[in-house]
């Protein structure tokens, strides 16, 4: 039973405009989502992550929404630059007692056209 | 060394072969992970280690073994590769209780 969900394999956007990646979860123990990045040949890199007591997190041009209600997260990218292109992966944990395991979605390929 | 290394880049395997993937870490951080990428399937975790001298297993633990003698190297060893373990493994860290993991560059294992 697939845990944290991605539902979009790909998504492609212009240069300049906002891109949004989704992500499902399913278990309500998850309190700390995290989102990664990776470029083709390379390790995933930590990019952003959001608290299950928050609903928005901001850096620079990341922002990430938590809807707990719904079990939805999601990353905004504005405004997309074509180094954003990349595989975002998705990731939570329950992040009391002394599991920090991190469970990952399937990961969405970004593509961002100049 | 900075951050997280893996040894080696890349390996081809005869299937029925002992292999041990090496990740050492000079961030002093007290967790490790060992993960496996497979296209479709994404991150999933094979091992992990919460400090040293103690190990858990993950979601994908069947034919790998884990050690955790010190803070600083977390190997995986596979003890009769098969074809279905060709994969890309990456090893990460993390400084408990903090949840960002650190990942290394990953190691492109392929057993024929």
């Amino acid at each position: 039973d697939q845990q944290v969900k991605q539902n979009s394999p790909s998504l492609s956007v212009q240069e300049g405009r906002i891109s949004i990646l989704n992500c499902d979860y399913t278990n309500s123990m998850f309190d700390y989502f995290l989102w990664y990045k990776k470029y083709p040949a390379e390790g995933p890199t930590f990019l952003i992550s959001i608290s299950s007591i928050k609903d928005k997190n901001e850096d620079g041009r990341f922002t990430v929404f938590l809807n707990k209600s719904a079990k939805h997260l999601s990353l905004h990218i504005v405004p997309s630059q074509p180094g954003d292109s990349a595989v975002y992966f998705c990731a939570a944990s329950e992040s009391g007692g002394s599991n920090y395991k991190l469970t990952f979605g399937k990961g969405t390929l970004l593509t961002v056209n100049p | 060394i900075a951050g997280i290394t893996q040894a080696p880049t890349s390996q081809i395997l005869a299937a029925g072969r002992r292999m041990t993937l090496r990740c050492t870490q000079d961030m002093r951080h007290n967790a490790m992970y060992w993960y496996r990428q497979d296209l479709g399937l994404g991150l999933r975790l094979i091992h992990y280690s919460n400090t040293a001298g103690t190990t858990g297993k993950g979601e994908v633990p069947d034919g790998y073994s884990v050690s955790r003698a010190n803070t600083d190297d977390f190997p995986l060893t596979l003890a009769s590769a098969v074809p279905s373990q060709t994969s890309v493994y990456f090893c990460a860290s993390s400084l408990v209780p903090r949840n960002e993991q650190f990942f290394g560059p990953g190691t492109r294992l392929t057993v024929l």
